[in-house]
């Protein structure tokens, strides 16, 4: 059973936000909320994780709803660069790491 | 700054022949992983190491795959004998894997990764 559903694909214009979601309904309490991306022919890369709190870091922000079911990924200015798969992942911490399909996302002029 | 590191880039074999793959984990890590790549779908774990000791192999076909870290540092992914079905993307990753709070999140490092064509 897959731990969370993100869009198969998203576009995005260059110089804007890229909002990328990802549901996990059936999170557990010890469980973190993790992205990577992989751009095309490179290893994934970690972009973030949270539990509870949104975070934010020099690549990224992250918010997580109240109610925990739900995230979202904010790249608050997406260049031609960020376009790559995006993998939302949910995990205890230490644990390893189930990749699902993730979301394409294309940044365009 | 540090990277994992992995070789071959590109791998070309023709089935039944042995195909082997190298990765050096960022010094000091002490927990290493070896993931399979099929083209349009997400990483799948093979093995994990933590320093010589295999930690996780539950989804590594041992009839065909072997993998070792004897010092606890580089690692060998073998594959005899290939088959049409192994060509992937095979990636290698690290991750300090110490106890503390590096535990909680154990973020994960990726080398380039090894494409394996087997014709």
């Amino acid at each position: 059973d897959a731990k969370t559903t993100q869009p198969p694909s998203m576009d995005c214009a260059e110089g804007r936000a890229a909002n990328l979601p990802c549901n996990h309904s059936t999170i557990s309490g010890n469980e973190y909320v993790y992205w990577y991306r992989q751009i095309h022919s490179q290893g994934p890369q970690y972009i973030i994780h949270g539990l509870k709190n949104n975070e934010t870091n020099e690549m990224a922000s992250l918010i997580i709803t109240e109610d925990r079911k739900s995230s979202t990924l904010i790249l608050p200015h997406a260049t031609l660069r960020d376009t790559a798969v995006y993998y939302c992942i949910v995990r205890p911490g230490g644990s390893k790491l189930t990749f699902g399909t993730g979301t394409q996302l294309k940044v365009e002029l | 700054e540090a990277e994992v590191a992995q070789s071959p880039r590109y791998k070309i074999t023709e089935k039944s022949q042995a195909v082997a793959f190298w990765c050096d984990p960022i010094s000091g890590h002490a927990t290493l992983y070896w993931y399979r790549q099929i083209l349009g779908q997400g990483p799948e774990l093979l093995v994990q190491f933590q320093d010589e000791s295999v930690v996780d192999d539950s989804q590594l076909p041992k009839d065909r795959f072997s993998a070792e870290r004897l010092k606890g540092v580089d690692s060998t992914l073998k594959i005899q004998p290939a088959e049409l079905g192994d060509s992937a993307m095979y990636l290698c990753a690290s991750s300090p894997g110490t106890g503390g709070d590096l535990v909680l999140y154990n973020e994960q490092f990726f080398g380039p990764g090894t494409r394996l064509t087997v014709l």
